[in-house]
């Protein structure tokens, strides 16, 4: 099986910083693809950001970059100009092709104005 | 749009009843998915279906029944639950199985 793990429980960040969440996994696949989803307080998951094994360019969206070492096996997010809204649980997500999703514990991210 | 709908919000139900949970998605997703969540844990897989038909089943006790009457739609019947099954009931759907998924803002169960 696959695991994923993120061992930052609990964070904070003041508002317009930077912060970085950590994430690795643990995996014998080449092909596969990884995600980050935030969960705010309302509770709907909202997807953040994907990465494919295969591409070496480290995906961006927007203030969202993520800092993939396949070698390392690690997959970190990195959140500029932090804003009040980015506050929420952050999971890191693992999926093989034709499989199901494996889910880090999160990461609780505080942004304090 | 990414939109994936859950009815009702929130549920309270005693141990004897039988309720149901709807998701819904206008996607064209082939691919939906039950998840339970309890507080500040990730979500854990209940079940898949894949083009309408039951593909991952992760032990679920039977008390927990789900259906796919359709491509657009995923229901979870529920019968003689436990207090321990009261959590935030999550539904999810992808384009297919092995793509990224979208999550509704799943239905508040509490078991009295």
């Amino acid at each position: 099986a696959q695991t994923v793990t993120q061992s930052q429980p609990e964070m904070s960040v003041q508002e317009a910083e930077t912060v970085t969440l950590s994430c690795t996994y643990d995996t014998s696949e080449n092909n596969y693809y990884l995600f980050w989803y935030k969960q705010p307080p309302s509770r709907q998951m909202i997807l953040v950001i994907r990465q494919e094994a295969y591409k070496q360019q480290n995906a961006t969206e927007n203030r969202f970059s993520v800092n993939f070492q396949k070698a390392a096996k690690s997959f970190s997010l990195k959140i500029s100009d932090s804003q009040l809204g980015d506050t929420a649980m952050y999971f890191c997500a693992f999926l093989k092709t034709g499989n199901q999703f494996y889910f880090g514990t999160g990461t609780s991210l505080t942004v304090i104005p | 749009d990414t939109e994936v709908t859950q009815t009702p919000k929130h549920l309270v139900m005693g141990m004897t009843n039988k309720k149901s949970l709807k998701c819904e998605q206008h996607m064209g997703h082939r691919a939906m998915y039950w998840y339970k969540q309890k507080a500040k844990k990730p979500p854990e897989l209940m079940f898949v279906y894949s083009y309408e038909k039951l593909s991952i089943n992760e032990s679920v006790p039977s008390r927990f029944s789900p259906e796919c009457p359709n491509s657009s739609l995923l229901n979870l019947h529920l019968h003689a639950l436990q207090p321990e099954d009261s959590a935030l009931y999550l539904c999810a759907s992808s384009q297919v199985r092995a793509y990224e998924q979208y999550f509704g803002p799943g239905t508040r169960l509490t078991v009295t």
